[in-house]
Order: C-alpha cells, then structure tokens, then sequence
C-alpha cells in the first residue's frame, strides 16, 4: 500500500493564479481531510469528507475548495492564490465509525509559495 | 484560549534521558488523545493512541492521560538522536475532528 500520496511535492505560484493539490489514498479510508500548517504551528483543518460525494468546511476555508467524487481523491482547489496561503498543506485520511474516534495517517505534504 | 495548549520549545536533552512531553486542554468531551511524531519536513505520523484516562506503554513511548486534570502527557525512555522531531498532541470528541496542539520540538544530543 502507498498510503496517502500528494502532489505535487513544492509548488510556486504567482498572486492571482490557481492551482489544485492531489491527494489519494489507497486504504479504503471513508474520512478524508486537508489541513494546513504554518512555521511553529499545529495543523488547521481547511475541510474534510466523511465520503464520496460529502464534503464539509474546518477551521480555515476561505480561499479554498475541494471535491470528492470517489472514495480515493480528495483535491483541494486555490482559486486565487494569496501570500497568506503560503503553508505547508497536508493531506489525511482515517477509517471512521460514527461517536468512535480515528486514527488519521498522514501524506507527504505540498509546500506552497504564493509571491 | 486554544482547545489544545503545547509548550512549543525546544526541548533538549542527552542521548539515553527520558523526553516528557505535555498538553493541556480545555473541552471536557474530548475522550481520544493522541500523539504524532513529526520529522522536519515530512508528514505528521501516529504513534500513540489512547481512549479516556489512563496509560498505554508501546516499546519506549508511554502516553498517559489524566481526564480529571485534562492533561496528556508523553514520555520517551532511552532517547535517541533518532527522536529528534516535533511531537504534536491532538484530542476528539467521539465522531469529531481532531484538534491539535502546536508541537513541541525535541532535539536528542549525541
């Protein structure tokens, strides 16, 4: 098993452009979640997915989209990009049952620059 | 105040010391604690997960949860250089999202 993969591993872009970040997994997870994290911080949650087709906003949403049309990806779209989006963005996916808990396994991680 | 309190450090101790590493936090339905290791510039990995109070021993990490204070804690035996990274602690209400702490980084002195 891969795990979760994302792509693309650095990215820069210039203010104003747009570009979308992949993430798949290849664990049958249902739970699928995108967070970013900043210099000396934890990770924020942008948004998540508890299944194909279900998607809902986290902590920090705005400027970003993402969509789910199968169990596998879970993308996350920039529309405009912003200085403040620079961050290191993680993808996670978890196998979860509702009122348990999760064990979320991580990607990689995109490193994006927004000059 | 965060849900989730972490000193963020650095933490520097000698090879072979035990590492303890703590976190706070404030919501009383949190029942799920969990602690990942974090290498510098890689993903965030599990390596520890613990439901309600008490202790869980893997090899040499000991997580120990403390409901009644809400406090959690990590303890390393026998530190290595290879421990070096930042740990990051995050907690769940059942069926919620996780919330995470800031991290703490540990450096292990040969």
């Amino acid at each position: 098993n891969a795990g979760v993969t994302q792509t693309p591993k650095f990215r820069i872009l210039k203010i104003g452009q747009s570009m979308t970040l992949q993430c798949a997994q290849d664990m049958n997870h249902n739970y699928m979640y995108w967070y970013r994290q900043d210099p000396g911080m934890g990770l924020k949650l942008i948004y998540y997915s508890v299944g194909a087709g279900i998607t809902d906003k986290g902590e920090v949403p705005n400027g970003y989209n993402v969509s789910r049309s199968t169990t596998e990806d879970f993308p996350l779209r920039l529309e405009l990009a912003a200085p403040s989006q620079t961050s290191v963005y993680f993808c996670a996916s978890s196998y979860s049952r509702p009122g348990a808990g999760n064990e979320q396994f991580f990607g990689p991680g995109t490193r994006l620059t927004v000059l | 105040q965060k849900e989730v309190e972490q000193d963020p450090g650095p933490l520097s101790v000698p090879e072979g010391a035990i590492v303890s590493l703590n976190c706070t936090y404030s919501n009383s339905a949190f029942q799920y604690f969990m602690w990942y290791r974090q290498y510098s510039r890689k993903g965030p990995e599990l390596l520890m997960y613990t439901y309600s109070s008490g202790n869980k021993e893997d090899g040499r990490f000991t997580a120990q949860v403390d409901k009644s204070s809400k406090y959690i804690s990590l303890f390393i035996r026998d530190s290595q250089p290879s421990d070096s990274a930042t740990y990051l602690c995050a907690s769940q209400a059942a069926g919620n999202k996780l919330t995470f702490g800031g991290g703490t980084r540990v450096l292990v002195k040969p």
